[in-house]
């Protein structure tokens, strides 16, 4: 039973433009999520994050938008540019005596140049 | 740089073999945590010490144990690897456990192919 779900495997985007990144969620519970980066031949490396009562948080280029009702949230990339591109994994926090993360898939983002 | 590190990176073992993988922190952090990634999968939490504390998840198979000698250092043992257990294995650590906001730092994995 996936509880984290990244229903696009890869993503292709020219440079400048905007990446969107999909994550869905079945898990009412959760109550903080992340996007971590990973790059080839490295672990993945926490990007940005936002709490389950937010609805937005931005760093910089990247934004995150959380929507509880329809329990999806997206991460905004503007503007792309090729080093963004990695494999990108949503995760949901949960507690369970410990902060779990429950991870998606990833999705591949290429910025071409 | 502080730092997860694992070791080794490629690892191949025969069926049944044992084998262990090792991870060390430089982070001084209390967590130290063990995922299995198999291709085109999440990756997925098997089980994490705090401090000395080992919680194991209930899903994970008793073919996988592990060991935390010191804060620095933790090992994955696979006692009969079978051809399921191929994988990516991720070592990552946090601070703390009790924190949403103590985001976790991998190590770059040990991937496991079983002959």
């Amino acid at each position: 039973d996936q509880q984290v779900k990244q229903n696009s495997p890869s993503l292709s985007v020219q440079e400048g433009r905007i990446s969107i990144l999909n994550c869905d969620y079945t898990n009412s519970m959760f109550d903080y999520f992340l996007w971590y980066k990973k790059y080839p031949a490295e672990g993945p490396t926490f990007l940005i994050s936002i709490s389950s009562i937010k609805d937005k948080n931005e760093d910089g280029r990247f934004t995150v938008f959380l929507n509880k009702s329809a329990k999806h949230l997206s991460l905004h990339i503007v503007p792309s540019q090729p080093g963004d591109s990695a494999v990108y994994f949503c995760a949901a926090s949960l507690w369970s005596g410990t902060y779990k993360y429950i991870f998606g898939t990833g999705t591949r983002l290429k910025v071409l140049a | 740089d502080a730092m997860v590190i694992q070791n080794p990176r490629y690892q191949v073992t025969q069926f049944g073999k044992p084998v262990t993988l090792s991870c060390s922190q430089t982070l001084n952090h209390n967590v130290m945590y063990w995922y299995q990634q198999k291709s085109s999968q999440a990756p997925k939490l098997l089980f994490h010490y705090y401090d000395k504390d080992f919680n194991n998840e209930a899903d994970t198979p008793d073919n996988f144990q592990s060991r935390r000698p010191n804060t620095s250092f933790c090992f994955l043992d696979i006692r009969s690897p079978g051809l399921g257990d191929a994988a990516m294995y991720l070592c990552a650590t946090s601070r703390e456990r009790a924190s949403p906001t103590d985001t976790q730092y991998f190590g770059p994995g040990t991937r496991l192919t079983v002959l």
